[in-house]
């Protein structure tokens, strides 16, 4: 079965610090891994997904995430946070069955401070 | 912009009440799904749909029930409205799988209807 655990349900920031949120899975078999992002009263948007194509993966606002197999992690980074970034985000990995659900994380809450 | 459309955006009703939350999406998915979200909490999959007359029940259990007579369309039904149906409810859908097969496809998500009942 497929787990998300992200780690740390809130962070905080200075603006134009260096964002690390951290995603750790579970997976009986290859994963497909997503970030989202939920900004208030707001639905869930997609940053970046890894497919199993290149490890490094580069998502929308300028957010990246490292897929690395051997520490079963999926953390995604910014080098340099903005005021915007505030938000909810959300880690998740597919059941790569055919219903196409995905398992979510908790969710860490990004704070980014002037 | 949303392509999946959920309405209304708040609800605040009374126990005991009938409602149904509203979802559609004009992107021909045939994968549509409904998720309930709890302050600090993960998503959990409370309904879903591979497509038209096909509903299936998710991993959390919901007295909710939902239809899917059209594609873009699908409904979620509370019978009885409790205080324990409060939460933020979330409508998503995906399209076929790509060449990376079952589960490499994002769910496209709408905006949410957050129930409250008293």
């Amino acid at each position: 079965a497929q787990s998300v655990t992200q780690l740390g349900s809130h962070v905080s920031v200075s603006e134009g610090a260096l964002v690390l949120l951290r995603c750790n899975y579970s997976s009986s078999v290859p994963p497909y891994l997503f970030w989202y992002v939920q900004y208030p009263n707001q639905g869930l948007q997609l940053l970046l997904k890894y497919t199993s194509a290149a490890t490094l993966v580069k998502g929308i606002n300028g957010f990246e995430a490292e897929f690395k197999k051997s520490e079963t992690s999926f953390h995604l980074t910014k080098p340099s946070a903005h005021m915007s970034d505030a938000a909810e985000y959300f880690c998740a990995v597919s059941d790569r069955s055919n219903t196409g659900k995905l398992i979510f994380g908790q969710g860490t809450t990004l704070q980014v401070k002037p | 912009e949303a392509d999946i459309y959920q309405t209304p955006r708040y609800l605040v009703i009374g126990t005991g009440k009938k409602i149904t939350l509203e979802c559609s999406q004009t992107m021909g998915h045939d994968k549509m799904y409904w998720y309930q979200q709890d302050p600090g909490m993960e998503l959990h999959l409370i309904h879903y749909s591979y497509g038209v007359n096909s509903t299936e029940k998710g991993d959390l259990s919901s007295e909710s029930t939902v239809s899917r007579i059209r594609t873009e369309h699908f409904p979620l039904t509370l019978e009885s409205a409790r205080p324990s149906h409060t939460s933020q409810y979330l409508c998503a859908s995906s399209p076929l799988p790509g060449q990376g097969g079952y589960g490499d496809s994002p769910l496209h998500f709408g905006n949410g209807t957050r129930l409250t009942v008293t």
